[in-house]
């Protein structure tokens, strides 16, 4: 079954950090860019960050530069999100999402596949 | 970054009504515009890519048109289970960006 499947969310209080995963399954993993979306309670999407196939390139929204990083295991078919000093409006569902483009190079594209997200509370 | 605005924010329709929903790109993005039904507690679904492009198994009530800064999605006879948020995406410029949503009620 093609997949993407979110964990590691919780709840964290404002400058703790947190690590996201996201396996994948049902499709070559190591072939095909992932983006983190968020959505923060009652709100719309915000992209957050992406990451070629291979790894070489990773993009980020201002919001979160310096603070999260981007990385994957593709021998585990994995994506992570280490988020560092958190802020109270991190506070949202991250979702990991799939760009539908075979060894893309660059950022450009719509998301064909979701997972259903992992909920990230950063509260004191 | 490219702002998309979408418009209505909400609408109230009938099932077997057609609905139109709008989404205005502060600039030009050729037709790299996605449209994706969320509906309460759930993840995203991708429907329609390139603006007027159906993803497969999306039903054919379900379309799309528009380029350059506007666009369209429209669900003709709708259905009880069209009912959600639809969000427009543009994929023409780093950041990629999302319009606010528009959230369809049954009237």
């Amino acid at each position: 079954q093609v997949q993407l499947v979110e964990s590691g969310g919780g709840a964290v209080q404002p400058g703790g950090s947190l690590r996201l995963s996201c396996a994948a399954s049902g499709f070559t993993f190591s072939t095909y860019g992932i983006h983190w979306v968020r959505q923060a309670p009652g709100k719309g999407l915000e992209w957050v960050t992406f990451i070629r196939y291979d790894g070489s390139n990773k993009y980020y929204a201002d919001s979160v530069r310096g603070r999260f990083t981007i990385s994957r295991d593709n021998s585990r078919n994995t994506l992570y999100l280490q988020m560092n000093s958190l802020r109270v409006e991190d506070t949202a569902v991250y979702y990991c999402a799939k760009d539908p483009r075979i060894a893309a190079a660059d950022i450009y594209s719509y998301l064909d596949l979701w997972g259903r997200g992992t909920l990230v509370t950063v509260s004191s | 970054a490219i702002q998309l605005t979408q418009s209505p924010s909400s609408l109230s329709a009938s099932v077997g009504d057609t609905v139109t929903i709008t989404c205005r790109a502060s600039q030009g993005i050729s037709s790299a515009l996605a449209w994706y039904q969320q509906k309460p507690g759930k993840a995203p679904k991708f429907l329609i890519f390139d603006a007027s492009s159906l993803e497969s198994g999306v039903p054919s009530r379900f379309s799309g048109s528009g380029s350059g800064t506007d666009f369209t999605l429209t669900i003709s006879s709708l259905q009880p289970e069209d009912f959600a948020t639809y969000y427009c995406q543009q994929f023409s410029d780093y950041p990629i960006t999302f319009g606010q949503g528009t959230r369809l009620e049954i009237k």
